[in-house]
């Protein structure tokens, strides 16, 4: 029982450069998150997704994309890294506070 | 909206001492959830205890509790005998509807 999957752990991108993050979960939870986490601060929600099918703009959701692939994934896409972007990246499923180990992501 | 102040930035506290972190919130929804969270320096952020908002007693996890005051809007954590593993980022978190908004965070050292 892994709980929250995500990868990769570490990513360095250049300006413009494309990625996305994955994120998979085996509780069977229907809502998913992604979360970033700038130094000293906080998390601030980027996008959410309550369900199969829905998701929706969190605090934060310029400059990225998200999908709900199925009940189990949740995925997060830079389409154009900006060094604004540079963070720690957290997926999460709340309904028992199960969080991913997160990704270091460094845009130069 | 919902609002979560932290109001410590840092505190240091002697090792076996009992420590309180403090929480208040802001929120309009009568229904709502307050987390605690652990973070530390390796980065992994690990719940700590749960307090719902209909919640008659305080919650509490092992060395973990939560002085939940309804009326004040808040929601402190307690460490009690803390030990150096207890060092980390703590941070505090509403969840109303299907968001969690979180506060700044204190951070915590003990020691020796």
């Amino acid at each position: 029982n892994a709980g929250v999957t995500q990868t990769p752990k570490f990513q360095v991108l250049k300006t413009g450069q494309s990625m996305t993050l994955q994120c998979a979960q085996d509780m069977n939870h229907n809502s998913m998150y992604w979360y970033r986490q700038d130094p000293g601060m906080g998390l601030r929600l980027i996008y959410y997704s309550a369900s199969e099918g829905t998701t929706d703009k969190g605090e934060v959701p310029n400059g990225y994309n998200v999908s709900r692939l199925n009940k189990r994934e949740f995925s997060l896409r830079l389409e154009s890294a900006a060094p604004s972007q540079t963070s720690v990246y957290f997926c999460a499923t709340v309904r028992d506070s199960s969080f991913g180990s997160g990704t270091r992501l460094t845009v130069v | 909206a919902q609002k979560i102040t932290q109001t410590q930035p840092g505190m240091f506290v002697q090792e076996k001492e009992a420590v309180t972190l403090d929480c208040t919130y802001d929120t309009s929804d009568q229904s709502y959830g307050l987390f605690w969270y652990k973070q530390p320096s390796s980065g992994e952020m690990i719940f700590l205890i749960y307090q719902g908002s209909y919640d008659e007693q305080n919650a509490t996890e092992g060395r973990y509790s939560l002085n939940f005051q309804k009326a004040r809007k808040s929601a402190n954590l307690v460490i009690s005998a803390s030990q150096l593993g207890d060092s980390a980022m703590y941070f505090c978190a509403i969840r109303g509807r299907d968001q969690l908004i979180w506060g700044a965070g204190t951070k915590l050292i003990i020691k020796p």
